[in-house]
């Protein structure tokens, strides 16, 4: 089946420590998100990118980092950087040949601080 | 800046009544327009979404919503609610002409069903 795998779904994280969440996607797309959901709050967008070895901060990027070396994995740090990471991020990705095009998301990873 | 606001965070209906959750943006030019639903510690899931054709969208789960320009409004309904529609819906907006496809999601309408 075609979709969008995140891992894992829960991790904790210890003060001072950078951690890791993987996105993988069997779609074919080019286009791949990171979104940080907080209650109340909706989505927020942390990076994007359109292509492979490209990517673009997004509204709340600050205390992330992102890669894309290939097409279907957009893995998203949290560094240390990050003071409040007690999160849902979810990963989505789209086609990217159209503004119309539906992101499809991922079933989310919960971030949690030790 | 792009922005999408969804009035009521919290909306409750009985199982049976009319469902409406809903959504404005702040634009002159018309933008894209979805709607997605999230059920707990899931992901979104599309339910529908206008790109300028018909006023009028049908979408999955007998929810429905129309585009008014007049009013800037995207609103959602249902005829009926059932209980498997409890969850938080999420109206989003990309505005057409921009470098990038960004979605610009509202913060949220958690609907409760009530038996």
């Amino acid at each position: 089946d075609g979709g969008i795998t995140q891992s894992p779904k829960y991790l904790f994280r210890k003060e001072g420590q950078n951690v890791t969440l993987s996105c993988e996607q069997n779609l074919n797309h080019d286009a791949m998100y990171w979104y940080r959901q907080d209650p109340g709050q909706g989505l927020r967008l942390i990076y994007y990118s359109q292509i492979v070895n490209d990517f673009q901060k997004g509204d709340i990027a600050e205390g992330y980092s992102v890669s894309r070396e290939k097409k279907e994995s957009f893995p998203l740090t949290v560094t240390s950087a990050q003071k409040n990471p007690t999160a849902f991020y979810l990963c989505a990705s789209s086609t990217g040949n159209s503004p119309r095009d539906i992101q499809y998301f991922g079933a989310g990873t919960r971030l949690s601080v030790l | 800046a792009q922005s999408v606001t969804q009035l009521g965070s919290h909306v409750s209906v009985s199982e049976g009544a009319l469902v409406l959750l809903r959504c404005n943006y702040s634009s002159s030019v018309p933008p894209y327009l979805f709607w997605y639903v999230q059920y707990p510690n899931q992901g979104l899931q599309l339910l529908l979404k206008y790109t300028s054709a018909a006023t009028l969208v049908k979408g999955i789960n007998g929810f429905e919503a129309e585009f008014k320009k007049s009013e800037t409004s995207f609103h959602l309904t249902k005829p009926s609610a059932h209980m498997s529609d409890a969850a938080e819906y999420f109206c989003a907006v990309i505005y057409p002409g921009g470098s990038n496809y960004k979605l610009t999601f509202g913060k949220g309408t958690l609907l409760t069903v009530n038996p």
